[in-house]
């Protein structure tokens, strides 16, 4: 799985849109961008996730560069239950490569939403 | 429906004792995972189950690790011998594929403390 680069934290204030990047520059055609978050002390919940086009649904809105190297998470009116650890990881979506049953997660972006 | 269930939510054992965690997967999700967190750490891969073929190990850490599925359903996770550097979150994973990926939905963890 290609490897992922996102900002150590972020803050953000309640109300406004919280826009997360993540540079993946080595992706590879056949893989996904995932986006999940981890509030403390419970399990990974998953957000959302890609391939080329752009995705939105419930939770946030996914954008990815035409290029597919990097891509954005949009929280549009964050929360203070949105304060969490939010990790981008990038993985095949079919079963073509070894580590296609791992989901990678590197450090994650450690998002503080503040009153 | 229900998510991913796991039992127990927290454990204490003495080092040298052996230790059974279970996981109960999403019903009708194929493929299950399990991965370690230690504390302030991110998740490591440990195993993962796919139907009937062979579970891919290759993220358990030593031979006192192992892990067994019955069919599609529950599957358990097995360390012998604990030793304090196993006190960790464990957490299961189940998936399904939906719009060309495999999203991984995890359970709340089993908190594992090895005095």
């Amino acid at each position: 799985d290609a490897k992922t680069t996102q900002p150590p934290s972020m803050d953000c204030a309640e109300g406004r849109a919280a826009n997360l990047p993540c540079n993946h520059s080595t992706i590879s055609g056949n893989e996904y961008v995932y986006w999940y978050r981890q509030i403390h002390s419970q399990g990974p919940q998953y957000i959302i996730h890609g391939l080329k086009n752009n995705e939105t649904n419930e939770m946030a809105s996914l954008i990815i560069t035409e290029d597919r190297k990097s891509s954005t998470l949009i929280l549009p009116h964050a929360t203070l239950r949105d304060t969490a650890v939010y990790y981008c990881i990038v993985r095949a979506g079919s079963r073509t490569t070894d580590s296609w049953g791992k989901l990678q997660f590197g450090a994650g972006t450690q998002v503080v939403v503040t009153p | 429906g229900a998510g991913v269930s796991q039992s127990p939510s927290n454990k204490v054992t003495e080092k040298g004792k052996d230790v059974e965690l279970r996981c109960d997967p999403i019903s009708g999700h194929t493929a299950l995972y399990w991965y370690r967190q230690r504390l302030g750490q991110g998740l490591e891969f440990l195993i993962y189950f796919q139907g009937n073929s062979a579970p891919d190990k290759s993220g358990l850490p030593s031979d006192r690790f192992s892990a067994e599925r019955t069919g599609e359903s529950v599957s358990t996770l097995t360390i012998q011998r604990t030793q304090q550097e196993d006190s960790a979150v464990y957490l299961c994973a189940s998936s399904v594929e939906r719009q060309g990926g495999w999203t991984q939905y995890f359970g709340p963890g089993t908190r594992l403390l090895v005095l």
